[in-house]
């Protein structure tokens, strides 16, 4: 079965610091998105990209964050400078169509920042 | 924006009984509603889904129903085993399906 893959599985940053998270979607997938999950919490919406441009952004996803697809298999999510308050499970997820057909979650990269 | 209230936030029930998770949604244009099963340090794994065309769907032991009118949909699992132990969320997304809204997430343990 097709799996979203993401590196590093677990990044231990210092406050400040840049910090670059790795996903590779499925394939044939043409909608990609983060999430995010602060440990015991919920899963966050935080950008949806397609066709190369962010399609949907949420409150959370400010300046310091930034999304690429730098080749055709690799999209990433920059943080700029990381703040404490970033320490999460960051979530990469891919789908076919728009997010209501096969949404697949890749198996998460868990940021620390300290 | 959508919001999904999810109860209840832990639920404890004996092997072999059913389980019942419920979510309401806010937004009368989400028309899709799928439902994820985290264990503990994994990824949300999609178990059933449903869209807002269909009222009921069944998938083995698990089934989805969905009240349009009432802006709510359950998660029903029957004959439940320890293995049914883990973190469920539900989730809706609009019409445009750009995003998903999750609910705060069901903690559920099976006893044996």
């Amino acid at each position: 079965e097709p799996e979203v893959t993401q590196t590093p599985s677990h990044q231990v940053t210092q406050m400040g610091q840049e910090v670059i998270l790795r996903c590779v979607p499925i394939s044939n997938h043409l909608y990609f998105y983060w999430y995010r999950q602060i440990l015991g919490q919920k899963v966050e919406f935080l950008v949806s990209f397609y066709n190369n441009e962010i399609s949907e952004k949420s409150e959370i996803f400010d300046d310091q964050f930034s999304v690429e697809r730098p080749d055709g298999s690799n999209f990433t999510l920059k943080i700029r400078s990381t703040k404490l308050e970033d320490s999460a499970m960051y979530f990469c997820a891919s789908s076919e169509y728009r997010g209501d057909q096969g949404y697949t979650f890749g198996s998460g990269t868990r940021l620390t920042v300290v | 924006g959508e919001n999904v209230e999810q109860h209840p936030s832990t639920l404890s029930v004996q092997e072999g009984d059913s389980a019942v998770i419920k979510c309401t949604y806010s937004d009368s244009a989400s028309n899709y509603f799928p439902w994820y099963k985290q264990e503990l340090g994994k990824r949300p794994q999609l178990i059933i889904d449903i869209r807002s065309n269909v009222g009921e769907k069944k998938d083995q032991r698990i089934a989805v129903t969905l009240n349009k009118t009432a802006k709510h949909f359950s998660l029903h699992i029957t004959e439940t085993q320890p293995e049914d132990s883990a973190v469920y969320f539900c989730a809706a997304s609009g019409w445009d399906g750009n995003k998903l809204v999750f609910g705060a997430g069901t903690i559920l343990r099976v006893k044996s």
